[in-house]
């Protein structure tokens, strides 16, 4: 069972910003940061953004993310084609003592 | 380059045992936690189980706790993950992850990067 709750899907056009909320508790992203994976259809998940806000190397600045309380987002400007995926935001449980992942995003570009 | 590449799944019954296991290549093993996340079909991402970089820490998510044991063996650069009493409701792709950190819970480094490409599960009569 998911722990922390994200919106099922989302959508836009091409060139659209889209945002993804990431809701938790004082447990999970309340006092832990909040890293963000992608999924492209069939793949294994990748790495998107780490400590809140931070890119990898490779992933576009057209990825962002940000934080306040015990809430996460994710936001992609100038959406693309190549967007379409599931997105999953995660953080480490302090009461569980473990990861928790959030429900999952399927983002659809139109 | 970092590479991690699953093993051992395969079809299995209900109450039957399984081990997967993860070569790890590109970096050194015992510096960094390691994971197990799990994803049955059509399902999101359930983390399952992390072990710290000396092995000398142990977690587990509840729905495999007492049941499933997560191990490593530095000499080899290999993970672990010995399933047993498995359930219908274990079917999934396991996947392994690299932590950045050698502790899975520092914030420092508990995300997830790389991810292996995924061993399938399946647990049925």
């Amino acid at each position: 069972q998911s722990v922390l709750t994200q919106p099922p899907s989302a959508s836009g056009t091409p060139g659209q910003r889209v945002t993804i909320s990431c809701s938790g508790s004082s447990s999970n992203i309340g006092s832990n940061t909040v890293n963000w994976y992608q999924q492209l259809p069939g793949t294994a998940p990748k790495l998107l953004i780490y400590s809140n806000n931070q890119r990898p190397s490779g992933v576009p600045d057209r990825f962002s993310g940000s934080k306040s309380g015990t809430s996460a987002s994710l936001a992609i400007s100038g959406l693309q084609s190549e967007d379409e995926a599931d997105y999953y935001c995660a953080a480490w449980d302090d009461s569980l003592n473990g990861q928790v992942f959030g429900t999952g995003t399927k983002v659809t570009v139109l | 380059e970092v590479q991690l590449l699953e093993s051992g799944g395969g079809l299995v019954q209900p109450g039957g045992s399984l081990r997967l296991s993860c070569a790890a290549s590109g970096f050194t093993f015992s510096s960094y936690a390691m994971s197990w996340v799990r994803q049955a079909p059509g399902k999101g991402l359930e983390w399952v189980s992390a072990i710290s970089g000396s092995g000398g820490s142990t977690y587990y998510a509840d729905s495999v706790k007492g049941r499933f044991t997560i191990s490593r063996d530095n000499s080899k650069n290999t993970l672990y993950l010995q399933m047993n009493s498995l359930r219908a409701e274990d079917t999934a792709v396991y996947y392994c992850a690299k932590s950045e950190a050698a502790i899975p819970y520092y914030s420092s480094g508990n995300w997830f990067d790389p991810w292996g490409q995924g061993t399938l599960v399946t647990v049925s009569s």
